[in-house]
């Protein structure tokens, strides 16, 4: 079992719509959450990170984690087609440096 | 300001050849990371660097891949005896310090025929 699940998708919506992205992790010494975003051909760009659990926002995206259940989730709103790219989760342990990421969610944004 | 910088950007060459690919980090990072990624997956964890050292090697899968940065700046990987499985895109990224922002180049597309 790998210690970060992501499903790949692909994942198709209408410009507009919220989409939802998300992880399940099964490593509880994960203390540092990220979302990167990856455009084809391109490095991950970091686009959230969170400390332990709770909420974050940035303007149309939204980062939720929440450790009792070891989940994490990405909200996007209002959703464009520059949004269409690859997500990747990814986590740190406490006191580590090792980054562990998801597989990447594959996301189309129709116009 | 400049990011990071990976040459070179494509790489062909043959099974058991030798093959250097450079990474340019951030001006001023201490922190350096190699990775690796295959098709359809999330980047792999291959080697940090905390300035010349290199603090954890644990993700290089085996005795053939080697990485330096002999002077806390520029990193080299190296891979001997390439082997068809190695074929993979070899990102590499730079921070600050540890626990800080990681800041990725645009890779290397390594492929062996």
């Amino acid at each position: 079992q790998k210690e970060v699940e992501q499903d790949p998708g692909p994942l198709s919506v209408p410009e507009g719509a919220i989409v939802s992205l998300n992880c399940t992790y099964s490593n509880s010494a994960f203390q540092y959450f990220m979302w990167y975003r990856q455009y084809s051909r391109k490095g991950p760009e970091l686009l959230m990170y969170t400390y332990s659990s709770g909420n974050k926002e940035d303007g149309r995206f939204t980062a939720q984690v929440d450790k009792s259940s070891k989940y994490i989730s990405l909200f996007i709103r209002d959703s464009q087609p520059s949004d269409s790219a690859t997500y990747l989760c990814a986590m740190i342990r406490t006191g580590g440096f090792k980054t562990i990421f998801g597989a990447g969610t594959r996301l189309f944004v129709k116009a | 300001g400049a990011g990071v910088s990976q040459t070179p950007s494509n790489k062909v060459t043959e099974k058991g050849k030798y093959v250097e690919l450079r990474c340019d980090p951030i001006s001023g990072h201490t922190a350096l990371y190699w990775y690796r990624q295959s098709l359809g997956q999330g980047p792999e964890f291959l080697i940090y660097f905390q300035g010349t050292g290199a603090a954890d090697d644990s993700g290089l899968p085996n005795d053939r891949f080697f990485a330096v940065r002999p002077e806390g700046s520029v990193s080299t990987l190296k891979i001997q005896r390439t082997e068809r499985g190695d074929s993979a895109v070899y990102l590499c990224a730079s921070s600050l310090g540890t626990e800080e922002t990681q800041y990725f180049g645009p890779g290397t597309r390594l492929l062996v025929l």
